[in-house]
């Protein structure tokens, strides 16, 4: 069973202050790393699909970076918006084309306005 | 696109009896999965197919659950009989690679 912790479980911000969150995996046998935002009562949306070591990537207030060595990748999140409150979802493939993918228990983000 | 549709949203029975969720996959994506979410453990891959033919079903849980995917845009998961346990919130994610489309789930309630 591979392990795909996220971390904090829970996470109350004010508008506007950046955060951040952590999703560690297994370091051997990755091919990719996914993140997903799930807001209540919908479905879960990819956020970013990272296979690149040191691999950063942005949308909007929203960045994630990428450490396959050491098995961690952060989600931040600049200046936070109601808006932004979700569960935040890291996946671990650990097979090319096979999609095993391994879902963290996510980050649920409340912002508070 | 209309995204990947299930059905029913939500369903409520009582054990014993069988349940059927259906699922429409995005059209022109070949892989299909189906997922159940619960407070425990999180989101849990139950089987996947790819080109209609289920790859990996070990995460089905026993013989109850069972899986079909009859032409590329139809899919169901069936379970029989059903078991307080079984309540939970069952997703279907289709892909044509990389990243998932996620249906909005059926929401099963085992009395």
């Amino acid at each position: 069973i591979l392990n795909v912790e996220q971390s904090p479980q829970s996470l109350h911000v004010q508008e506007g202050d950046s955060t951040n969150f952590t999703c560690s995996f297994p370091s051997s046998n990755f091919y990719a790393l996914h993140w997903y935002r799930w807001e209540t009562a919908k479905s879960p949306e990819a956020l970013f699909v990272m296979t690149l070591n040191g691999d950063e990537k942005k949308k909007g207030r929203i960045s994630a970076t990428l450490n396959t060595k050491e098995g961690y990748s952060y989600l931040y999140i600049k200046g936070s918006q109601p808006e932004d409150s979700a569960t935040y979802l890291c996946a671990f493939d650990s097979g090319a084309g096979s999609y095993q993918l391994t879902f963290g228990k996510g980050t649920k983000l409340s912002v508070i306005p | 696109d209309a995204g990947v549709i299930q059905s029913p949203r939500h369903e409520v029975t009582e054990m014993g009896q069988e349940v059927t969720l259906r699922c429409k996959p995005i059209s022109g994506h070949n892989s299909l999965f189906w997922y159940r979410q619960t407070m425990m453990r999180g989101l849990e891959l139950l089987i996947y197919f790819n080109n209609n033919v289920p790859i990996d079903d070990s995460g089905m849980p026993e013989d109850r659950f069972s899986a079909k995917m009859p032409n590329a845009s139809f899919s169901t998961l069936k379970i029989q009989p059903s078991e307080p346990r079984d309540s939970a919130v069952y997703f279907c994610a289709s892909s044509s690679g990389g990243e998932l489309f996620f249906g909005e789930g059926s929401r099963l309630t085992v009395l």
